[in-house]
């Protein structure tokens, strides 16, 4: 079964630094999504990306955060200046959509990110 | 603002129990449902959508209430590979949107031998 695939598993950084979290998402998906999940909290919504453009995106997606797309099989959330606060898991989900009613997204299996 | 409200648990169940777990959602014109699973620091994993006449699915039937707002999941025969959190989960909004998810902050169920 085909599925969304994430790198690295787990990242560690120093708060300041720059970092780039990969997927790959499902081969004949159209719609690409990034989450994160702060230990103990809900799945909350970052960014959603449809025909090489950002669609849609929560206060929490601010001028730090930047998603891309620079080939046909990566998508990639950037962020500029880490913050501590910025310590989640990340996931990155992919659908495919049909009319009003939306396919289910499929979910990578994370990056860990730790701020230090 | 656009919330999903679940009871929290946990569900202590002996296994071949029946157990229910129940959502509410906020925004009126979200239009796809699902039940998703996620085992402790892993992945949502889509268990089933919601469609509005009720599904089933092997041992888990899903229900819908658009009505009342009210989603539910019913697990029969439970095993202990059961034991999870489920995810009541909404799409944002109409079709003028692209999907965005709406999580529920899950229900603990605990599945005993």
């Amino acid at each position: 079964e085909p599925e969304v695939t994430q790198t690295p598993s787990h990242q560690v950084t120093q708060m300041g630094q720059e970092v780039i979290l990969r997927c790959v998402p499902i081969s004949n998906h159209l719609y690409f999504y990034w989450y994160r999940q702060i230990l103990g909290q809900k799945v909350e919504f970052l960014v959603s990306f449809y025909n090489n453009e950002i669609s849609e995106k929560s206060e929490i997606f601010d001028d730090q955060f930047s998603v891309e797309r620079p080939d046909g099989s990566n998508f990639t959330l950037k962020i500029r200046s880490t913050k501590l606060e910025d310590s989640a898991m990340y996931f990155c989900a992919s659908s495919t959509s049909a009319g009003r009613v939306y396919q289910p997204q499929h979910f990578g299996d994370g990056t860990r990110l730790s701020i230090l | 603002r656009k919330e999903v409200e679940q009871d929290p648990g946990p569900f202590n169940v002996p296994e071949g129990a029946t157990v229910a777990f129940n959502c509410t959602y906020s925004n009126s014109a979200s239009q796809s449902f699902f039940w998703y699973r996620q085992d402790c620091r892993k992945e949502p994993k889509l268990l089933m959508s919601v469609y509005s006449s009720g599904n089933e699915d092997g041992r888990f039937t899903a229900q819908l209430n658009r009505a009342s707002q009210y989603i539910s999941l019913l697990i029969r025969d439970s095993k202990l590979s059961d034991s999870a959190t489920y995810l009541c989960v909404v799409n944002e909004g109409d079709g003028g949107s692209q999907g965005n998810l709406i999580f529920g902050k899950g229900t603990k169920l605990s599945v005993k031998p």
